[in-house]
């Protein structure tokens, strides 16, 4: 257990739903991120938010729109996706300063888009 | 462009059969080397953090090394329970917190 918890662990939605994915933490960390990883593919960056505040956006197409109400939680909202889209959804926190590269990840959501 | 390529894709071993694994990097400026661990139906794990050529971390089985150009993840007599896929990522120097991954070695290892 790495205190992040993401919800759901798989989710299946069609092309024309939304959904939203959610991550926790209780480390008292204040970064947040937003991974995607698929078959074949290296982990990308997607999201990066710093004190509640979005500092990074990986050029992530506007169907996925993300959260972050408060330090310690994180989503990631999902419409009109598209097949392709299928991939394990990482959700990550660090530590503020030097520490902050020592990512501590979630077990994923596994999305799959009919 | 930020790049990072990690042989083997993927590597068998009888487990005490000591191996390495390699992580290449071309990075602007680099400001840190990162191994994690994946075990399957898991995220990543972090193992190691390298900051300069010639700089080397342990933990346990693992020895990570660094050099201007890429970095080794050495297994020393391995176990079944060091099976995992091993993530290699860089990070640039300047304003991004970008990490840059590999595809990541499988690593099994055979009782």
């Amino acid at each position: 257990e790495t205190g992040v918890t993401q919800t759901p662990r798989h989710l299946v939605m069609g092309m024309t739903n939304k959904k939203s994915l959610k991550c926790e933490q209780h480390l008292g960390h204040n970064a947040m991120y937003w991974y995607k990883q698929s078959a074949k593919k290296p982990l990308e960056l997607m999201f990066v938010y710093n004190f509640k505040e979005q500092t990074e956006n990986n050029s992530v197409p506007s169907r996925f729109s993300p959260e972050c109400p408060n330090s310690s939680h994180l989503f990631l909202h999902l419409h009109t996706l598209q097949p392709e889209d299928s991939a394990l959804y990482l959700c990550a926190s660090s530590h503020p300063g030097r520490q902050r590269e020592k990512l501590f990840f979630g077990s994923g959501t596994q999305l799959s888009v009919l | 462009e930020d790049q990072v390529t990690q042989s083997p894709e993927a590597l068998r071993l009888q487990e005490g059969e000591s191996s390495s694994l390699n992580c290449s990097y071309t990075v602007s400026g680099l400001r840190g080397l990162f191994w994690y661990r994946q075990d399957p139906g898991k995220g990543p794990e972090f193992l190691f953090t390298l900051y300069s050529a010639g700089e080397e971390k342990e933990k346990e089985r693992l020895k990570a090394t660094l050099t201007k150009k890429e970095s080794f993840l050495h297994i020393t007599a391995p176990k079944p329970e060091d099976s995992a896929t091993y993530l290699c990522a860089v990070q640039a120097q300047g304003g991004s917190e970008k990490l840059v991954f590999g595809k990541g070695t499988k690593l099994t290892v055979n009782p």
